[in-house]
């Protein structure tokens, strides 16, 4: 049982460069997440899908853009990358958007902008 | 004032010492309760998880939440080397689509 599945695991990138970030989880699960991580920052929300078809802003939203390909697939792009996106990118899922629910993480993308 | 502050450490403790860690909130309304544990370079995974007041135990690990303190702690009995972690906390209220706000975490080295 994978669990979620983060690609690719590592990424560098020149500032302006674009790129997506890829998410699947095959839990069944009807919400999914993307998340940074940055020292002393801890976890900060971008972006969540509470069902297939929904998408919304987290905490951090700006300089990217997320799909909700299918039940499976939440997708994350960073148009035009900028240093300052730097960090450390985690997707989530959970059964539902109910605050009960926890959260099942991927291992990450680590992604410098040079 | 933040909504949740955990101290980041590190702790450094010697094999089979008692751990706690800590972390306190503002939010009254938060209810649900969770601690995650982050190996280096991993994802966190959810270690335990309670719902109001009370103890949770699970094997070495125990729980706590303090809501008239608006206080949490994670125990860990008889520490070992592979529970050298990251351990944060996170918590949530009832209300449907409420986020779950997490603490920055406490970097914990236990030491053979």
């Amino acid at each position: 049982n994978a669990g979620v599945t983060q690609t690719p695991k590592f990424q560098v990138l020149k500032t302006g460069q674009s790129m997506t970030l890829q998410c699947a989880q095959d839990m069944n699960h009807n919400s999914m997440y993307w998340y940074r991580q940055d020292p002393g920052m801890g976890l900060r929300l971008i972006y969540y899908s509470a069902s297939e078809g929904t998408t919304d802003k987290g905490e951090v939203p700006n300089g990217y853009n997320v799909s909700r390909l299918n039940k499976r697939e939440f997708s994350l792009r960073l148009e035009s990358a900028a240093p300052s996106q730097t960090s450390v990118y985690f997707c989530a899922s959970s059964v539902d958007r109910a605050s009960s629910s926890p959260l099942h993480f991927g291992n990450g993308t680590r992604l410098t902008v040079t | 004032q933040k909504e949740v502050e955990q101290d980041p450490g590190p702790l450094s403790v010697p094999e089979g010492a008692i751990v706690s860690l800590n972390c306190t909130y503002s939010n009254s309304a938060f209810q649900y309760f969770m601690w995650y544990r982050q190996y280096s370079r991993k994802g966190p995974e959810l270690l335990m998880y309670t719902y109001s007041s009370g103890n949770k135990e699970d094997g070495r690990f125990t729980a706590q939440v303090d809501k008239s303190s608006k206080y949490i702690s994670l125990f860990i009995r008889d520490s070992q080397p592979s529970d050298s972690a990251t351990y944060l906390c996170a918590m949530s209220g009832n209300q449907a689509g409420t986020a779950l706000i997490f603490g920055k975490g406490t970097t914990l080295s236990v030491s053979s």
